[in-house]
């Protein structure tokens, strides 16, 4: 049992690059969600998805896009990479959509130069 | 809109001192209340929650925390500080239903020295 993976670890882009970041999870987990955390901003949720097939805004969607063809996978893509997106991206799960405790990937470092 | 404040962005404690962080919520309902650590290089671990109920809550590798509606705070507690809690940690409020809308303080980082 994994858990929540993500890859890759780190990345850097140039700007106008795009990438997808990738979150797995073994869970069976309904809930899924991709946070950006910032210095002094703490995590701010990016998109987030109830199921697979439903995916909805967050906080600060711009720049990202989303699908969720699996429960297991949900993965966040950026078309075209501005510096403003270098940040540390976590996936976060929970089993169900109404229930608050939330499971956290390790993380993918991002640098957008 | 829920809000939530962490107002020591840096806290520095000698090992084996107690420990306080403090944590503000602004919400209209009764919330959802979490505590999440993170260690250097690594993602958030739940340390304890908050839904209802007895309001002092027991967490893991020591730590609790106590709700008070009537100041909306929530701060954390240990009453000695051993150097592997050094680590950021983050308040995070959430409500009943609004299972998108988990809001996230800004951190306070710990440093524990020997």
């Amino acid at each position: 049992n994994a858990g929540v993976t993500q890859t890759p670890k780190f990345q850097v882009l140039k700007t106008g690059q795009s990438m997808t970041l990738q979150c797995a999870q073994d869970m069976n987990h309904e809930y899924m969600s991709w946070y950006r955390q910032d210095p002094g901003m703490g995590l701010r949720l990016i998109h987030y998805s109830v199921g697979a097939g439903i995916t909805d805004q967050g906080e600060v969607p711009n720049g990202y896009n989303v699908s969720r063809s699996t429960t297991e996978d949900f993965p966040l893509r950026l078309l075209s990479a501005a510096p403003s997106q270098t940040s540390v991206y976590f996936c976060a799960t929970k089993p169900r959509r109404h229930q608050e405790t939330q499971y956290f990937g390790p993380g993918t470092r991002l640098l957008v130069l | 809109a829920q809000s939530v404040t962490q107002p020591d962005i840096h806290i520095t404690v000698s090992e084996g001192a107690s420990l306080e962080l403090r944590c503000n919520y602004s919400y209209g309902a009764t919330p959802y209340l979490f505590w999440y650590v993170q260690s250097p290089g690594q993602g958030l671990q739940l340390l304890l929650k908050y839904f209802s109920g007895d309001t002092l809550v027991q967490g893991i590798k020591g730590f609790e925390a106590e709700f008070k509606r009537s100041q909306s705070s929530f701060n954390l507690r240990k009453p000695s500080v051993h150097w592997s809690d050094a680590a950021e940690y983050f308040c995070a409020v959430g409500y009943s239903g609004g299972y998108q809308k988990v809001t996230f303080g800004t951190g306070t980082k710990l440093q524990v020295i020997p």
